[in-house]
Formats: C-alpha cells, sequence, structure tokens
C-alpha cells in the first residue's frame, strides 16, 4: 500500500523556470492538499482540492496553481519560480468528514537559485 | 484568529524523562486537535488526536492533555526515548465544507541516550 506518492524528491530550478510537482494517492480519499514546509514556520496551506473537480485556496497561493486530474491526483504548477519558493513541499490526503487524518507523501525539496 | 502558537521550538530531554510540548489556540470553531511527528526526509504522521469534549487522551507513552477553557492543549511524552527524537507539530482543524488544518510551528525534540 504505497499511500501518498510525491515526485519528484528534489528539484533545482532557475528563476523564472517553470515545473509541476506530482501528488499521487491510493486510498480512495476525496480530499486532497498541498502544504510548503519552512523552518520556524511549521507547514502552510497552499491549495486544496475537497473533492474531484473543485480547488480551492489555502493560506499561501500566490505564485502557484493545482490541477486535481482526477480523484486520485492533484499536482501543484509553479509557473515562474522564484528563490522564495525554496521549501519543502508536501502532499497529503484525507477522507471526508469528520476528523479524518491527513496523510503525507514524504515531499519535494525544491531549491530556486 | 486561525493561527495555533506551539512551544518551545526545541527541546532537549534524558532519556526516561518526560517530554511536554504545548499549544495554544483562539478559534472556537475548531474541533479535531492531532498531533504529527515528522522524522527527517519523512512526511508528518498522525501520532495521536482528540476532540475538545475529551480532557485527556493516552496512546501507550503519548498523552494529549486538552484545556477547552484555556484553549491550550499539550503533549506528553512519558519514557522518553532516543527512537522519539524528531520534530512534532500541533495542528487545529474545523470543517468549512471539507477539513481544513493550521499547523503549529514545530518543536524539534532530542532524547539524549
Amino acid at each position: 500500500n504505497a499511500g501518498v506518492t510525491q515526485t519528484p524528491k528534489f528539484q533545482v530550478l532557475k528563476t523564472g523556470q517553470s515545473m509541476t510537482l506530482q501528488c499521487a494517492q491510493d486510498m480512495n480519499h476525496n480530499s486532497m492538499y498541498w502544504y510548503r514546509q519552512d523552518p520556524g514556520m511549521g507547514l502552510r496551506l497552499i491549495y486544496y482540492s475537497a473533492s474531484e473537480g473543485t480547488t480551492d485556496k489555502g493560506e499561501v497561493p500566490n505564485g502557484y496553481n493545482v490541477s486535481r486530474l482526477n480523484k486520485r491526483e492533484f499536482s501543484l504548477r509553479l509557473e515562474s519560480a522564484a528563490p522564495s519558493q525554496t521549501s519543502v513541499y508536501f502532499c497529503a490526503s484525507s477522507t471526508t468528514g469528520g476528523s479524518s487524518p491527513l496523510h503525507f507523501g514524504n515531499g519535494t525539496r525544491l531549491t530556486v537559485t | 484568529q486561525q493561527q495555533v502558537k506551539q512551544s518551545p521550538q526545541s527541546l532537549i530531554v534524558q532519556k526516561g524523562g518526560i517530554s511536554i510540548i504545548n499549544c495554544a489556540y483562539e478559534n472556537t470553531a475548531f474541533d479535531y486537535f492531532p498531533w504529527y511527528q515528522q522524522f527527517p526526509g519523512k512526511g508528518p504522521a498522525l501520532l495521536i488526536a482528540i476532540r475538545p469534549d475529551v480532557s485527556e487522551k493516552k496512546e501507550g507513552r503519548f498523552t494529549i492533555s486538552f484545556n477547552k477553557s484555556a484553549k491550550q492543549f499539550s503533549l506528553h511524552i512519558m519514557d522518553s526515548q532516543p527512537g522519539d527524537s524528531a520534530t512534532y507539530f500541533c495542528a487545529a482543524s474545523w470543517n468549512s465544507g471539507t477539513y481544513k488544518y493550521i499547523f503549529g510551528t514545530g518543536t524539534r525534540l532530542k532524547v539524549l541516550a
């Protein structure tokens, strides 16, 4: 049981380049999330998708776009990377309704130079 | 109002000692309070969680104490072990169509052998 799978694990970009972070879950979860983790700042929500076909902004959406491709997959796109987007990005999923916990992937470490 | 304040930022405990991490919140709409444990290079994983109608929850060596009137909750790790060395995040969530989570800034715990 793979859970939440993120690719790539590491990425280095130059300022202005674009890239897409991929996330897939095999737990049949309805909700999916993208977080970024920065030292001393915890995990901050970028975007989330409550169900297939819907997406909404979180706390720090600027500079990012998302696509909920199907129930399994939720991608995060950086159109024009900036050094401020250097971070570790985590995808998570959960069932809908009730106090269901988040299940996280192992992250993508992104460096923008 | 949406913040969760976590302290301390770092903690060093001797093997066999008690580790205590504290969190405080403002928003009374929060109705689920999980703690996540994160090892280096991995995503956070659910450790233990509590709802506000309960004042304490214990799972093995891990206990959450919840004080609804003070809007505070804490994680106690009894008989701390070197394998507990990790970063711990408290979180709070509420249902706004789907459950969204706000995370504390994290506590880096080191248990000395």
